[in-house]
């Protein structure tokens, strides 16, 4: 089993859509979490950090449920710069990703 | 937010050349710099973690005598990749911890290499 399972997409929405991705990790011992927005060829770039409180910022929400080991981001009102691979990050240390998941908002 | 510089952002070498790839962290003292192999379609997969002053961690499947590893500074780590083949065309991405609590990494811009 992957440390870090992420939902396989590819997500296809249209402008304006609520889109939810759902991440699971195996390793309780995970000391912090993470999404990660990645462009084509590259590299990541930090969107937010995930708390058990739950944190917003802006259309996007982070979650993470940890007696369940699940995190997830909604994004609401998705823009077509919104299209990327999302990558789910648990660190342990050391950081490990999730397979990411593919965004495509279509006009 | 912290910053980490990778260079050569991209290289192209014959098989059987080494490529050294360099890791800096420009504004803090990385003690723990970490290496990314990412194939296409594919995540990023943990390679080694570099800490200054002593040997990698490398992970399991990754050939330490391919890979050489070198974190002689607090804001410099290396790659060496030696005797290049075609299969180790990839997309290599270091990343740095801050050494904040939260432990968020910043990544360096990649090093697309292929090998031909």
């Amino acid at each position: 089993r992957k440390e870090v399972e992420q939902d396989p997409g590819p997500f296809n929405v249209p402008e304006g859509a609520t889109v939810a991705f759902n991440c699971t990790y195996s390793n309780s011992a995970s000391q912090s979490f993470f999404w990660y927005r990645q462009d084509c060829r590259k590299e990541p770039k930090l969107l937010m950090s995930v708390y058990s409180s739950g944190n917003e910022d802006g259309r996007f929400t982070a979650q993470l449920n940890r007696a369940s080991q699940y995190i997830s981001l909604l994004i609401r009102d998705s823009k077509l710069s919104d299209s990327a691979t999302y990558l789910c990050v648990v660190n342990r240390p050391p950081a490990r990703f999730g397979a990411g998941t593919r965004l495509t908002v279509k006009p | 937010g912290a910053v980490v510089s990778q260079h050569p952002s991209r290289v192209i070498c014959k098989s059987g050349t080494s490529v050294k790839i360099e890791c800096r962290s420009l504004d803090f003292q990385a003690t723990t710099m970490f290496w990314y192999r990412q194939f296409p379609k594919q995540s990023l997969m943990l390679m080694a973690t570099s800490n200054e002053g002593s040997k990698a961690t490398y992970e399991q499947g990754v050939e330490k005598d391919k890979f050489l590893i070198n974190h002689a500074s607090l804001t410099l780590s290396t790659l060496t990749v030696t005797s290049a083949h075609p299969e180790d065309s990839s997309f290599y991405i270091c990343s740095a911890r801050d050494g904040s609590p939260r432990g968020e990494a910043f990544f360096g811009q990649g090093t697309r290499l292929t090998v031909v």
